[in-house]
């Protein structure tokens, strides 16, 4: 059981919106920013978005984060099949003084 | 260019230990802090380590606290995770990855392609 939830899974079509929704505490999200990462099979994961809302460089701006109380998303606007793949959130924990994962949210574009 | 190459996975027996060693390069490798992070088979990401740029602070996840140990080498560039009393559990693939100091949220910013561990007899 991860500590912050995801939706297991996520679809949609080219060019269509797909947001993937992360629920976590006050402890977490709520006191602390969000970042996502992306899998993609057989790949190390990469940093998506970080301190809820920034893009690193070379990120896509159809990518969007947000934040509001203790809950997060991640908006994928205009979605390409290159975008299959799983998307995980994280934030920091005060509570349990490390980091904490959502359980994964894999999309796939129909 | 940012590299982080992860080695020193393998079988190995429950109650068994291991060291994975984590070679970086193409950043100053002491300016940042440095985790660990696992994915188990079919499962998502956990956390397991963090060290601090200087190594003189450490948080361990739960599940593994008391039995692994993060070190650094900031002369040499490299990670290293200490992992004994092993268990079926911890199999999975280890990532190190890259935390720059002082970022809100703690991101981390560079991963390893993975070292696999396998805990069975």
């Amino acid at each position: 059981q991860s500590v912050l939830t995801q939706p297991p899974s996520a679809s949609g079509t080219p060019g269509q919106r797909v947001t993937i929704s992360c629920s976590g505490s006050s402890s977490n999200i709520g006191s602390n920013a969000v970042n996502w990462y992306q899998l993609l099979p057989g790949t190390a994961p990469k940093l998506l978005m970080y301190s809820n809302n920034q893009r690193p460089s070379g990120v896509p701006d159809r990518f969007s984060g947000s934040k509001s109380g203790t809950s997060a998303s991640l908006a994928i606007s205009g979605l390409q099949s290159e975008d299959e793949a799983d998307y995980y959130c994280a934030a920091w924990d005060g509570n349990l003084s490390g980091q904490v994962f959502g359980g994964g949210t894999r999309v796939t574009v129909l | 260019e940012v590299q982080l190459v992860e080695s020193g996975g393998g079988l190995v027996q429950p109650g068994g230990s291991l060291r994975l060693s984590c070679a970086a390069s193409g950043f100053t490798f002491r300016s940042y802090e440095m985790n660990w992070v696992r994915q188990a088979p079919g499962k998502g990401l956990e956390w397991v380590s963090y060290i601090s740029a200087s190594g003189s602070t450490f948080f361990y996840a739960d599940s593994v606290k008391g039995r692994f140990t993060i070190s650094r080498d900031n002369a040499e560039n490299s990670l290293y995770l200490r992992m004994s009393s092993l268990r079926a559990e911890d199999t999975g693939i280890y990532y190190c990855a890259r935390e720059p100091v002082a970022v809100a949220g703690a991101p981390l910013d560079y991963w390893g392609q993975g070292t696999l561990v396998t805990v069975s007899s």
